[in-house]
């Protein structure tokens, strides 16, 4: 059974920092491009980054380029966001998905990022 | 960035009736790869996201084949045949072509 749990949400002050993890399972975590795509509350979706099988290749949406950082560790089948310099708008919710474009296209239920004083 | 115009925005619907969500993309999200990287997702009140069309036309396992997806060039089409009361939801057409990648406003679907 393919698991894919987020994980590392939490409410942040503006400017500080938060880590997210993708913990994951049941599929072949190492052959497939892995996604972050955000949902601020009430409000559509938002393809946020992207990351090659073998971490090679990285792309990001403009409104967070020079902040996050997406990674994976393909011996643990995790993937991570590292978020710094948060702001109100990166309020979301952000979910992990797998294989995005393929016949695989896992997706978590999300882990909720608030970023408020 | 690809904008997606889904419409309509709202659709009610009578169970059992069919229902379509047309989305149409300010590019052809035609891949140099010769694949359509044009995908359909289901969002149910209060849950995540759910794939339920990949490459224009292709279900994902477990979507019932009442779903259906079909277009070509910029225009794409989501139809569901025989809406049962499970189908409320939002559904966002979404191309995987253009970086970034986007997605439509979402089609809000409800029964009548």
């Amino acid at each position: 059974e393919v698991q894919v749990v987020e994980s590392g949400g939490d409410l942040v002050q503006p400017g500080g920092s938060l880590r997210l993890s993708c913990a994951t399972s049941g599929f072949s975590f190492n052959y497939y491009w892995m996604s972050w795509v955000r949902q601020a509350p009430g409000k559509g979706l938002e393809w946020v980054a992207n990351i090659k099988y073998d971490g090679s290749e990285k792309s990001y949406v403009d409104s967070v380029k020079g902040r996050f950082t997406i990674s994976r560790d393909n011996t643990k089948n995790s993937l991570f966001l590292q978020m710094n310099s948060l702001r109100a708008d990166d309020t979301a919710v952000y979910y992990c998905a797998g294989d995005p474009l393929g016949p695989g296209g896992y997706w978590g239920q999300g882990t909720l990022v608030t970023v408020s004083s | 960035d690809v904008v997606m115009t889904q419409s309509p925005l709202s659709l009610p619907v009578t169970l059992g009736q069919s229902a379509s969500i047309f989305c149409r993309c300010s590019q052809s999200p035609l891949n140099d790869d010769g694949n359509t990287y044009l995908n359909w997702f289901q969002q149910r009140p209060g849950q995540s996201p759910r794939r339920l069309i990949y490459k224009v036309s292709n279900r994902d396992s477990g979507v019932p084949d009442r779903f259906s997806g079909s277009g070509s060039g910029t225009d794409f089409t989501l139809k569901i045949s025989r809406v049962e009361a499970e189908d409320v939801g939002v559904y966002y057409c979404m191309q995987g072509t253009h970086w970034p990648w986007t997605f439509g406003q979402g089609t809000k679907v409800e029964i009548k």
